[in-house]
């Protein structure tokens, strides 16, 4: 069966230091991969695209990886920060007719102070 | 542009009532979708839309109606609400492969 999962539900990290969080998938092909954020009570927003053909993409402190052959992506949050709380979706764009975003449930990530 | 737009925010139904959730937005997406999430938990796809007059089911779409008679509008219809649909409702849209835009939620209440 096809299947996306965010590995942690939660991830506690201590400020300054760098956040990694993974999304895995099974049985897709995904042309594109995207990362957004969602804070409590708002819809989620936006962050970052990977094509297949990219291995990594930066933009400010964020960066993700996409590894096809391992079917996973990382994204990391360096020097992060208590306003990275958040929770991040992944969510995969398979390019197929007019198919809707698979989405991950996500992960909750708490910066502490 | 004021992206994608919701009404109402706050609603609280009792049970068997109907109702219709409002969705717009000014971008020119041709890519619409209705999503539910319920506390602590990830967004499930109710119904998407991919232009106007074309609309399709989504994982979650039974006791849920939809059209799409304009690029704009995506209205959401809830018929004899029941308590299983109190959730978050949030609207999106997109323009083909690239990213989607949230709206802001309508928090739906059924008692």
């Amino acid at each position: 069966s096809q299947k996306i999962e965010q590995n942690s539900e939660a991830l506690n990290i201590q400020e300054g230091k760098t956040a990694t969080l993974t999304c895995n998938y099974t049985n897709y092909s995904p042309a594109y991969l995207q990362w957004y954020r969602q804070d409590p009570g708002r819809g989620p927003v936006f962050l970052l695209l990977i094509r297949e053909n990219e291995k990594e993409k930066r933009k400010e402190r964020l960066k993700v990886t996409f590894d096809t052959t391992l079917k996973q992506s990382l994204f990391h949050i360096t020097a992060s920060q208590p306003a990275d709380s958040a929770t991040y979706l992944c969510a995969l764009d398979l390019f197929s007719g007019n198919t809707p975003l698979v989405f991950g449930k996500g992960t909750r990530l708490s910066v502490i102070a | 542009n004021a992206g994608v737009t919701q009404t109402p925010k706050f609603r609280i139904l009792k049970i068997g009532q109907s109702m219709t959730l409002q969705c717009a937005q000014d971008m020119n997406h041709n890519y619409m979708y209705w999503y539910r999430q319920d506390p602590g938990m990830g967004l499930k796809l109710i119904y998407y839309s991919v232009g106007a007059g074309i609309t399709d089911k989504g994982e979650v779409p039974n006791g849920y109606n939809v059209s799409r008679s304009t690029t704009e509008d995506f209205p959401l219809r809830l018929e004899l609400a029941a308590p299983s649909q109190t959730s978050v409702y949030f609207c999106a849209s997109r323009l083909d492969s690239y990213e989607q835009y949230f709206g802001p939620g309508t928090r739906l209440t059924v008692t």
